[in-house]
């Protein structure tokens, strides 16, 4: 059974600092979604990752495949990139994403 | 990229009674998927629907609760059946492109059972 883990459950941290969500997944999982969630339910994909990094504007996304683990790192953090995020695990078998709980993130100003 | 529209985008039903949610995407898509997220819980896959075959269940969800139409490839809909306050979440459809390199997500149907 595919599993994914993140953490911290919830962060809250002040404008600017530098953010770092962690994710871990089990064996049979090939690549990774990392999403944001905003309150109302919807959802976006920023990254999918199969090996290395990859950049978006202040977000970067790295994946480790031995270690069988990704990071999401936001730069600059700002009010605005307050939302849930989530990493999903694709691969092991399973048609859809095996989905970690999330992390709540608060940015204050 | 896909652009997904759900409706309803959110209802409050009463118990028993049954809702049909619809998905509509802008480009022909081959897999669609049926996602459920309870309040505070992470997402669960509930189906998979592909166009011209019997949608796949995953464990813990059957086609009499949550039966499903996949009339072609742009549209998609998820019922949720005799329903209980349980029931309550949000519903989101998905689908993957072709290279299986994004998956898109609609904006998800808020309900409420009481």
């Amino acid at each position: 059974k595919n599993e994914v883990e993140q953490s911290p459950q919830n962060l809250t941290a002040q404008e600017g600092e530098f953010i770092t969500i962690n994710c871990s997944y089990s064996v049979g999982i090939s690549a990774l979604h990392w999403l944001q969630q905003h309150p109302g339910g919807g959802i976006v994909s920023l990254f999918m990752l199969s090996s290395g990094k990859k950049k978006h504007g202040r977000l970067i996304a790295t994946i480790n495949i031995q270690e069988k683990h990704s990071s999401l790192h936001i730069t600059a953090s700002h009010p605005r990139d307050s939302a849930v995020y989530i990493c999903a695990g694709i691969g092991g078998g399973a048609d859809g994403l095996t989905f970690g709980k999330g992390t709540h993130l608060i940015i204050q100003p | 990229s896909a652009v997904i529209s759900q409706k309803p985008s959110r209802d409050i039903c009463q118990r028993g009674t049954s809702l049909t949610i619809q998905c509509q995407v802008d480009s022909q898509v081959t897999m669609m998927f049926w996602y459920r997220q309870q309040p505070g819980q992470s997402l669960t896959l509930i189906a998979t629907a592909n166009q011209g075959s019997e949608a796949t269940y995953e464990s813990g969800f059957v086609i009499d609760k949550f039966p499903i139409s996949r009339p072609n490839l742009t549209f998609s809909t998820l019922t949720v059946s005799n329903m209980s306050p349980e029931d309550s979440s949000i519903y989101l459809c998905s689908v993957v492109d072709r290279g299986q390199n994004e998956q898109f997500f609609g904006p998800g149907t808020r309900l409420t059972v009481l």
